[in-house]
């Protein structure tokens, strides 16, 4: 069974640029989740979708960053523009059931550095 | 803001040795899991435990809970160079959402 995919691996961007990054989750699996890790630090999670609607996204910054889910499979975060502070890694995972906190699986996250 | 804390923050142990982290939280949960991260990769599930209950074994780990005193513990016997990784706990208080904590450095010496 393939596991998350994200892309890019690594991307670096100047302050104020624009970024997006992609994820696709394991076939089948309702539940998608977008985490930022900051070195150093435990993943936070960003946005939670089931199916192609958002079921938590409290801790988005919604004037910067933003994230779609079409069709319910693939999904797409955006950051524009960028800040320095925006430096981390961006995981995302997916789970079977949702919302549920049931094993989730990640993928290898993007590393974004804002310079 | 994340409501889990491990302890220690970094652990250097010979292999073959056992190595134990903890983690305190805060508020009352439906469950508490532990993840590996090794470096530069995404995490990997390790084992999930309920509030219901207070030990579960896989393999060479060996997960605590203690609800009463809001910890938890993950025991990895018999150390390998494969388990260098840091390790996190992760807590669902009921509103289907993970809050991790910034994990413990494990390096394992051969």
């Amino acid at each position: 069974e393939a596991g998350v995919a994200q892309s890019p691996r690594y991307k670096i961007i100047e302050k104020r640029q624009s970024v997006a990054f992609w994820c696709n989750p394991i076939s089948g699996h309702a539940t998608l989740y977008w985490y930022q890790q900051i070195l150093g630090q435990g993943p936070k999670l960003l946005i939670q979708f089931q199916n192609n609607g958002v079921v938590d996204d409290s801790q988005l910054p919604k004037d910067r960053f933003s994230a779609e889910r079409l069709k319910g499979v693939d999904s797409t975060l955006k950051i524009q523009p960028a800040k320095l502070e925006d430096s981390a890694v961006y995981l995302c995972a997916s789970s079977l059931v949702g919302p549920s906190t049931d094993t989730q699986y990640f993928g290898p996250g993007t590393r974004l550095t804002v310079l | 803001s994340q409501q889990g804390e491990e302890d220690p923050q970094a652990l250097s142990i010979q292999e073959g040795e056992n190595a134990t982290m903890n983690c305190s939280y805060k508020t009352s949960i439906n469950n508490l899991q532990w993840y590996r991260q090794n470096s530069g990769r995404g995490l990997v599930h390790l084992i999930l435990i309920r509030s219901n209950e207070r030990e579960k074994h896989s393999g060479r780990l060996r997960v605590t809970l203690d609800t009463s005193k809001k910890s938890s513990s993950l025991l990895i016997t018999a150390s390998r160079a494969a388990d260098t990784a840091s390790y996190f706990c992760a807590t669902d208080a009921g509103d289907y959402k993970l809050s991790f904590g910034a994990g413990t450095t494990v390096t394992v010496r051969a």
